[in-house]
């Protein structure tokens, strides 16, 4: 079975500082790979996935993560965090193709200070 | 282009009551995907439905149940509603047999059980 672990429920980053938000999963077979954002009183909004192909992937809104098999990460980074960044992030994984059974982590509410 | 709709926004129901909750997909796709967001967690995968069938089905008790139409749009009933059953309800579409294909999430149905 596959799972996802996101370290920590709440980050803070100051305005135009770097956005880190942590990713490890676990599955025995080769997993899609997704970030996902969601907004107060929203649905979710796909930033970036993992299908296996390069393993730096560049999202949308200048989001972009890293697919690491060796150590079964998939960070999620921004260089310079802006106010609208302010929201839920979501990872996620599948084994069985990008429009099969997601497993999700708790998420990672991110705040931006001034 | 339409994506993914939902109704109701909101609902609120009394404990052992029945609810349906209505789904339709992005336009051109076939597949529909069915969530439960409890409060301050991550979606946890209820099922999937394809050509009118289950085709996958989450760690949910049979009061939950589904239906796809033929127009592919679905429906999500629970029976004998209980307090925990309170949570944010998201629905899903995507294309099958694409594996690269990501799912479009819908904005939720909020469902208050008391």
């Amino acid at each position: 079975a596959q799972s996802v672990t996101q370290l920590g429920s709440h980050v803070s980053v100051s305005e135009g500082a770097l956005v880190l938000l942590r990713c490890n999963y676990s599955s025995s077979v080769p997993p899609y790979l997704f970030w996902y954002v969601q907004y107060p009183n929203q649905g979710l909004q796909l930033l970036l996935k993992y299908t296996s192909a390069a393993t730096l992937v560049k999202g949308i809104n200048g989001f972009e993560a890293e697919f690491k098999k060796s150590e079964t990460s998939f960070h999620l980074t921004k260089p310079s965090a802006h106010m609208s960044d302010a929201a839920e992030y979501f990872c996620a994984v599948s084994v069985a193709g990008a429009n099969s059974k997601l497993t999700f982590g708790k998420g990672i509410t991110l705040s931006v200070r001034p | 282009d339409a994506g993914v709709t939902q109704s109701p926004t909101h609902l609120i129901k009394t404990r052992g009551q029945q609810v349906t909750l209505r789904c339709s997909p992005k336009s051109g796709h076939d597949t529909v995907s069915w969530y439960q967001q409890a409060l301050g967690q991550g979606p946890q995968f209820i099922f999937q439905y394809y050509e009118e069938e289950e085709r996958q089905r989450g760690n949910f008790p049979d009061r939950f149940s589904g239906h796809q139409f033929p127009n592919y749009s679905s429906e999500l009933n629970v029976n004998a509603l209980l307090l925990g059953d309170s949570a944010l309800y998201l629905c899903a579409s995507s294309l099958a047999g694409r594996g690269s294909y990501e799912q479009y999430f819908g904005p939720g149905t909020r469902l208050t059980v008391t």
